[in-house]
């Protein structure tokens, strides 16, 4: 089974409809994260948790919330969504401290009309 | 702003050649560099870290180097085959254990036959 899951897979939704992403992992880590992926901006941070009782915005947040459920789960909230939030989103999780490589899930790729 | 540049342009090179990546970056003393792999339609993969007080790491045909010198990183991947191609991406992190993980937009290889 997969390290980090993330449903739904594709969605397609309209604007101004109200969008969770789910995300959960079996790798015991503290930390979790959000990314956005645009063709030629790479990875955004949108989200970071560094803990259950620990939220802080990326450089990204506007349009989105988030909600850490659990430490293997971390949700994505798109409150009103608008076409310009149609992206590649990633999930992916660390363990806590520095020098630790990320583990990424198999991406949700949102498409907003 | 803290910056990372990598090629946009994708780079092709002949099965059995060396392939280099470049990472620069700028407004950023990073004690760690990560080097990823991400196939089209899936989450990125780690591949290498490298310290600050590293020169090179190398891990079978992937080999880094680091110099904060000129605050860049080269990817080399020896004896290229075809199962390479994908884009690579490289990332920074900071010395605090809060610091957060910045990736460069990366870029595209192809190994042609």
């Amino acid at each position: 089974d997969a390290d980090v899951t993330q449903t739904p897979r594709n969605r397609i939704t309209k604007t101004g409809k109200r969008i969770m992403l789910e995300c959960s992992q079996t790798k015991g880590h503290d930390r979790m994260y959000w990314y956005r992926q645009d063709p030629g901006l790479g990875l955004r941070l949108i989200y970071y948790s560094f803990d259950v009782k620990d939220i802080n915005k990326g450089e990204i947040s506007d349009g989105y919330s988030v909600s850490r459920q659990a430490q293997a789960k971390f949700s994505l909230s798109l409150e009103s969504a608008i076409p310009n939030q149609t992206a590649l989103y990633f999930c992916a999780t660390s363990r806590d401290g520095v020098s630790y490589e990320q583990y990424f899930g198999p991406g949700t790729r949102l498409t907003v009309t | 702003s803290q910056k990372i540049e990598q090629n946009s342009e994708a780079l092709n090179i002949q099965e059995g050649k060396t392939a280099t990546l470049t990472c620069n970056y700028t407004n950023y003393s990073p004690a760690y560099l990560q080097w990823y792999r991400q196939d089209p339609g899936r989450g990125p993969v780690f591949l290498l870290l490298i310290r600050e007080n590293e020169k090179e790491k190398r891990k079978e045909r992937l080999k880094v180097t680091f110099d904060t010198t000129l605050k860049q990183s080269l990817f080399h991947i020896t004896a290229s085959q075809p199962a390479d191609s994908a884009t690579y991406l490289c990332a920074l992190e900071g010395y605090s254990s809060a610091s957060k993980i910045i990736f460069g937009s990366g870029t595209r290889l192809s190994i042609r036959p």
